[in-house]
């Protein structure tokens, strides 16, 4: 069955300082792979996707992730923090069969000025 | 701009009572989703609904049910309200048969049962 581990609740980083936020899945077949930040008191917003291809995708908000197979891993990576980030991301595993998506239990980023 | 849209941000409910929680999308999308969000459990699927009349359970369908009678509408239903059903409720949408699409959430209704 497919599953999605983000081992980090909660991370406070500085701004300005670098960000990587961990996500680790369990999937049968080549996953399809997203990252979601919600904002307090907003929905779900996509910030990137990857499907295949270039193992490095780069996303909205300066955001990027890198898939790694090896390591069933698609961590979210931000090389300048700013405060506006301060929110709860989301990773993800698309659909193999039908149309459910599975998504982690979220990280929530503190930015400290 | 695309838009996934719920009929409360709010509601405050009475145990025992029935309630509707309504989502409309614009984008004209096949897929729609209810999922629940809790602290620390992250999104869970409630139902899902891949065409006009069809339905799936998701995860945890229990004291919930749905309806879509119109494409861009899909209903939650809760028939008679507990507290723990108190939750942030998410609907989300997405075109069908590519498995890459994402997935376009509302601003969700946090639902109080007292």
């Amino acid at each position: 069955a497919q599953s999605v581990t983000q081992p980090d609740i909660h991370i406070t980083v500085s701004e300005g300082a670098s960000l990587e936020l961990r996500c680790n899945y369990s999937y049968g077949a080549t996953p399809y792979l997203f990252w979601y930040v919600q904002s307090p008191g907003q929905g779900l917003q996509l910030l990137l996707k990857y499907f295949s291809g270039d193992t490095l995708v780069q996303g909205i908000k300066g955001f990027e992730a890198e898939f790694k197979r090896s390591q069933s891993s698609f961590n979210l990576r931000k090389p300048s923090v700013h405060w506006s980030d301060a929110a709860e991301y989301f990773c993800a595993v698309g659909p193999n069969t039908g149309n459910q998506f599975y998504f982690g239990t979220g990280t929530s980023l503190t930015v400290i000025p | 701009d695309v838009k996934v849209t719920q009929s409360s941000r709010y509601l405050v409910k009475r145990t025992g009572e029935k309630v509707f929680l309504e989502c409309v999308q614009d984008m004209d999308h096949e897929n729609m989703f209810w999922y629940r969000q809790d602290p620390g459990l992250g999104l869970r699927l409630i139902y899902f609904s891949y065409d006009v009349k069809m339905k799936e359970k998701g995860d945890i369908p229990e004291g919930y049910s749905v309806s879509r009678e119109k494409k861009e509408r899909f209903s939650l239903i809760l028939e008679s309200a507990s507290t723990n059903q108190t939750s942030m409720y998410l609907c989300a949408s997405s075109p069908a048969h590519e498995a890459y699409n994402e997935q376009f959430f509302g601003p969700g209704t946090r639902l109080t049962v007292l």
